[in-house]
């Protein structure tokens, strides 16, 4: 019971441009939330938003929500080789639990 | 600073083993998961543990059981180690009572199973 599929799978871009991943899920939620994950290690969280909201911001992190389309996009802007990482969207529905998504793997190059 | 403790980082065990995955969380939360993660699957949640000795079944619990019997400690159990349960391992924890909390991972256990 897959909650989330991030699109695309996998992107490369240059230092200094703007990632930009997205979510989609299949049933109704109380909030969604984007995690990162470097090679090897543990999910960290980068930001919530409530399905109440639209848009959030964190420094460089944009967030977007549409209930109606059941998706979400995160954007980083002015992308650095340290943002290297796989980016997860995860789900829930009033409830404790999250269903994570497939993962997309972003690649910055210097 | 938070903390999720995993005791085994990387692990090589043989097929019909019994194998046991550690886990410590030292933010007095009360929920613990246990993550399955393989590539292009994302992560899949095998049990989930809401209370000291309180479980329930994730997306794929079937070959593992866990054990909560310390608010802070939530073990993965494979009761017999089989070739297809090389994978990493995540576990987390979050505060209950409010959805949209966030889960806080541990660094991963790599488990090879041969």
């Amino acid at each position: 019971s897959q909650q989330g599929e991030e699109d695309p799978q996998a992107l490369s871009i240059q230092e200094g441009e703007n990632a930009t991943m997205n979510c989609s899920y299949k049933t109704s939620i109380n909030n969604l939330q984007w995690y990162r994950q470097n090679s090897g290690r543990g999910l960290v969280h980068l930001i919530l938003i409530r399905s109440n909201e639209r848009e959030k911001h964190s420094g460089r992190l944009r967030v977007t929500l549409d209930t109606s389309k059941k998706s979400s996009s995160l954007l980083i802007t002015a992308s650095r080789a340290a943002d290297t990482a796989s980016y997860f969207c995860a789900t829930d529905n009033n409830t404790d639990k999250l269903i994570f998504g497939t993962g997309t793997r972003l690649q910055v190059f210097p | 600073d938070v903390k999720v403790t995993q005791s085994s980082r990387y692990l090589v065990k043989r097929t019909g083993e019994k194998v046991f995955l550690e886990c410590v969380q030292d933010m007095d939360h009360e929920n613990m998961f246990w993550y399955r993660q393989d590539p292009g699957l994302g992560l899949r949640l095998i049990y989930f543990s809401y209370d000291v000795k309180m479980k329930e079944k994730g997306d794929i619990p079937e070959g593992y059981s866990v054990s909560r019997e310390k608010k802070e400690r939530f073990s993965l159990i494979l009761e017999s180690a089989s070739t297809n349960q090389t994978s990493m391992y995540l576990c987390a924890s979050s505060a209950s009572g409010i959805s949209g909390n966030t889960i806080y991972f541990g660094e991963g256990s790599w488990l090879t199973v041969v």
